[in-house]
């Protein structure tokens, strides 16, 4: 069966950093999508990895192990504007995204 | 370019009533898809089309049909309207092809089902 798992909703500090696990199982795999969801918008891309290691892209980073179905989002330097949703995304053998739950991050000042 | 619209933006039905919303992309994507979104759940797949005139199911689609007559639109239709389909409903394409798909979303429609 195919199941993603990342926490339901987190608190961080502004100026600090978080990180939000995903853990997943799916049929194939072939990478994986980081999405940031607004409150009442539309989810936008933030990160794709499909080699293990260590993607950065400015204050957000994202890690892959596909040995242990295991990926993290990091947020460095946490703004307000941050505190979004953040939606886990693996791929399965067809290439489509199979969508988690999304993690709910809160910044406070 | 405009990405990918969706109309209308906010629609109130009556049980029972039928309703289509369209999706338009002008990215020249061959894939595109109809998820809906429910507090506190992921975003759920509805139907989905591979390319102009093709369509199959996707993991929610009981109650929903779909049609792609044209490659740059991708309409979902309510059949009888009910409760449960009160919900915020994404349209999204991609190019489909290659292991870097990523999906491009619409703003989104909300609708509640008196």
């Amino acid at each position: 069966g195919q199941n993603i798992d990342q926490p339901t909703e987190m608190t961080a500090t502004e100026g600090a950093i978080v990180q939000i696990n995903c853990t997943y199982q799916t049929s194939g795999f072939n990478g994986l999508f980081w999405y940031q969801q607004h409150a009442g918008e539309a989810p936008t891309f933030l990160s794709y990895n499909v080699l293990d290691g260590l993607e950065e892209k400015g204050r957000f980073s994202s890690f892959l192990s596909r040995s242990k179905g295991y990926s993290y989002l990091l947020l460095k330097e946490l703004q307000m504007k941050d505190s979004a949703s953040y939606l886990c995304a693996p791929t399965d053998s067809n290439y489509q995204l199979i969508w988690g739950a999304g993690t709910k991050l809160i910044i406070k000042p | 370019n405009a990405g990918v619209t969706q109309t209308p933006k906010f629609r109130v039905l009556k049980t029972g009533q039928s309703m289509t919303l369209l999706c338009a992309q002008d990215m020249n994507h061959e894939y595109m898809y109809w998820y809906r979104q429910d507090p506190g759940m992921g975003l759920r797949l509805i139907h989905y089309s591979v390319g102009e005139g093709t369509t199959a199911k996707g993991e929610v689609p009981d109650g929903y049909n779909v049609s792609r007559l044209k490659k740059q639109n991708f309409l979902l239709g309510l059949e009888s309207a009910a409760p449960s389909q009160t919900s915020v409903y994404f349209c999204a394409s991609s190019t489909g092809t290659g292991e870097y798909n990523e999906q491009f979303f619409g703003p989104g429609t909300r609708l509640t089902v008196l």
